[in-house]
């Protein structure tokens, strides 16, 4: 079956530091890719997506590229705040919305 | 803004009563939903796909008896927890997919159980 699985932290970095969560995935057909990000006692927000390989999912500074050779969907950013703690869930659905699959999610704190 | 939302956001009741959770699409119909629960710090588990018109499938391993769920319109998926106990506390996250591939997801309900 198809799955999901991404570095599961916690990160820790200074503000303005890099940021690059990886992600890889086994799944059959043509998924979609996904990062959703959830800031403390709240729920899950679309970050970012992919639909097809060599797409580029870009927000708020966040980018990742669906990448079918190597099957990964890495999250970077250049240069993260603060406001940029929270858990991070990267995830794929085939091209209907189903068998949607989550990563276990990386935690990160951003620190002043 | 949202465009699925759920009722209520947070709810404390006693061990032995029921809850019932709402999750309504805004301004689209979802002849699907989907509900999740989210234990601290883990990541979400698919507990059921709601199907509007038809019952409901479980995930292997959840009690269709405990979480009743009713797909009663094309914008309302209800969850109801029965005969809630401690160990149902959770937060319990619901999601509709508007265009193909995309889930959005609800803003979760946090249940305590005393």
């Amino acid at each position: 079956g198809n799955s999901v699985t991404q570095m599961e932290g916690p990160v820790t970095l200074s503000e303005e530091a890099f940021l690059t969560i990886n992600c890889t995935y086994t799944a059959t057909g043509y998924p979609s890719l996904f990062w959703y990000v959830q800031y403390p006692g709240e729920g899950l927000q679309l970050l970012l997506k992919a639909t097809k390989a060599d797409d580029k999912g870009s927000n708020k500074g966040f980018e990742a590229t669906y990448r079918k050779e190597t099957t990964s969907f890495h999250l970077e950013k250049g240069s993260v705040q603060v406001s940029d703690s929270a858990v991070y869930f990267c995830a794929l659905s085939d091209n209907y919305g189903q068998n949607f699959v989550f990563g276990p999610g990386t935690r990160l704190s951003v620190l002043p | 803004g949202a465009v699925v939302s759920q009722h209520p956001s947070w709810v404390i009741c006693k061990s032995g009563t029921s809850v019932k959770i709402e999750c309504r699409s805004l301004d689209f119909q979802a002849t699907t939903m989907f509900w999740y629960r989210q234990f601290p710090k883990q990541s979400l588990m698919l507990m059921a796909t709601s199907n509007e018109g038809s019952k409901a499938t479980y995930e292997q391993g959840v009690e269709k008896d405990k979480f009743l769920i009713n797909h009663a319109s094309l914008t309302l998926s209800t969850l109801t927890v029965t005969s809630a106990h401690p160990e149902d506390s959770s937060f319990y996250i619901c999601s509709a997919p508007r265009l193909a591939g995309t889930q959005y997801f609800g803003p979760g309900t946090r249940l305590l159980v005393l």
